[in-house]
């Protein structure tokens, strides 16, 4: 089946610090979502991005699917972005109809 | 609009009992998923109900799980009985068209169960 991979595991900023997180996925994909997972372990939807760019506030996202890899980007961090940022896709190439997780970064803002 | 919502929250329970999880979707989606992530591993699918008919229950860890969708409304996950490594957090998500559509999920704010 297909495989999601998200780099760092683990990442630790200063507030103001800009950050990348990075998601590869091993298959063509037809829907990509990125989440946040806040301290009460609730999961927020950030993006559906299965393509192209979109931005909204201080985060933004990038999927080039031809290279099988999605970026998202934090400017100005904030403690309030501490949490598990999780990417997922959707491969229909495989008949799949459910999102496979990646394993998450887990960010830390510190003050 | 509501978003997805499920009940409870939180369910402490001992080894051996029963537990049932319940997830309403947003209103108008006709996909309904079940997810969970149990010891801090990855989110894992459970299973995908489509109104009231399963269209891929693969996920499910063995015949202790039942999930049902009666009316093709709300959905209830039924762990009977629990063991240890049931602990984790389940969600539950819902999207108007399916996935392979390019159609959005959308999570609700999940159960946490201990079984102690």
């Amino acid at each position: 089946g297909i495989q999601v991979e998200q780099s760092p595991p683990d990442l630790i900023l200063q507030e103001g610090a800009n950050s990348t997180l990075r998601c590869n996925f091993s298959d063509s994909v037809n829907n990509l979502q990125w989440f946040h997972q806040n301290p009460w372990g609730q999961l927020i939807n950030l993006f559906y991005i299965p393509s192209g760019t979109k931005q909204n506030g201080r985060l933004s996202a990038t999927t080039v699917a031809t290279e099988r890899y999605s970026l998202l980007y934090i400017s100005s961090s904030q403690t309030t972005d501490s949490g598990v940022y999780f990417c997922a896709v959707c491969s229909f190439s495989g008949g799949y109809n459910k999102l496979i997780f990646g394993a998450g970064t887990r960010l830390a803002v510190h003050p | 609009e509501a978003g997805v919502t499920q009940f409870p929250s939180h369910s402490v329970i001992e080894k051996g009992q029963t537990v049932t999880l319940r997830c309403d979707p947003i209103s108008g989606h006709d996909n309904l998923y079940w997810y969970r992530r149990v010891m801090g591993k990855e989110i894992k699918f459970l299973l995908h109900f489509v109104k009231e008919s399963k269209q891929d229950e693969s996920g499910m860890p063995n015949n202790r799980f039942l999930a049902e969708r009666t009316g093709g409304t709300y959905s209830t996950l039924k762990v009977q009985p629990a063991e240890l490594e049931d602990s984790g957090v389940y969600f539950c998500a819902s999207s108007q068209e399916s996935l392979t559509s390019g159609s959005e999920q959308f999570f609700g704010p999940g159960t946490r169960l201990t079984v102690l």
